[in-house]
């Protein structure tokens, strides 16, 4: 089964200040998939976004982007300009036969 | 239109009774998977389901047994809760075990559970 490992169990930031989420995973499988998902004081998760472990080409959605490295296993998630309302839990999750999730870091931010 | 919905949305239980917990989904997803989500260890998998009466376990399965007798339904069954399963339980369906429909799984509100 895959492991994934977030190192950052806690971030407090100011708005407007960029963040970068880590996410570190290991498998064994040559084909997974990556995903993001955010868990909001509200307390649902979120999705944000799957990469499959084929395409390793950055994203960038709005003042999101993900930088997956397949050479080093990472799947880092860097929030720009930050907003209180980003303020959530971030959960990185590899999928092959099941999804296992990271332990999560807890993202603040403060105005 | 929620798609997926769990009840209770709370409960509180004493030691020793048994416990059901439901997931009802509307999207007729093969695939639904029951996880307990505490603090440091994210969210982790109970068991899950490939289709009606498939069932298998995950990682933290002892204490906890599941039923699917029709697509639409998953329960998940404390037969004899203890204060380690207070917790908050999330059911999760998805189109494809690997997420081919593009997002992953979707996931249930949640059902926090308190045995005292």
């Amino acid at each position: 089964a895959q492991k994934v490992t977030q190192a950052q169990t806690e971030i407090s930031v100011v708005e407007k200040e960029d963040v970068t989420l880590d996410c570190v995973y290991e498998t064994r499988d040559t084909t997974y998939y990556l995903f993001w998902y955010k868990q909001p004081p509200s307390g649902e998760l979120v999705f944000l976004i799957r990469r499959n472990s084929f395409d390793e080409q950055n994203e960038i959605s709005g003042r999101y982007s993900w930088n997956f490295q397949k050479s080093t296993s990472s799947f880092n998630f860097t929030i720009t300009a930050s907003q209180v309302v980003d303020s959530a839990v971030y959960f990185c999750a590899p999928l092959n036969n099941d999804m296992r999730f990271g332990a999560g870091t807890r993202l603040t931010v403060k105005p | 239109d929620a798609g997926i919905t769990q009840s209770p949305r709370h409960k509180v239980t004493e030691t020793g009774t048994p416990v059901t917990l439901r997931c009802h989904q509307t999207e007729n997803h093969r695939y639904m998977y029951w996880y307990r989500q505490d603090p440091g260890h994210g969210l982790r998998l109970i068991h899950y389901s490939y289709g009606v009466k498939d069932t298998d376990k995950g990682e933290v399965s002892d204490g906890y047994s599941v039923s699917r007798s029709k697509t639409e339904d998953f329960l998940l069954t404390l037969e004899s809760a203890t204060s380690s399963q207070t917790s908050v339980y999330f059911c999760a369906i998805s189109d494809s075990g690997q997420g081919e429909g593009g997002y992953g799984y979707t996931f249930g509100s949640g059902t926090r559970l308190t045995v005292v």
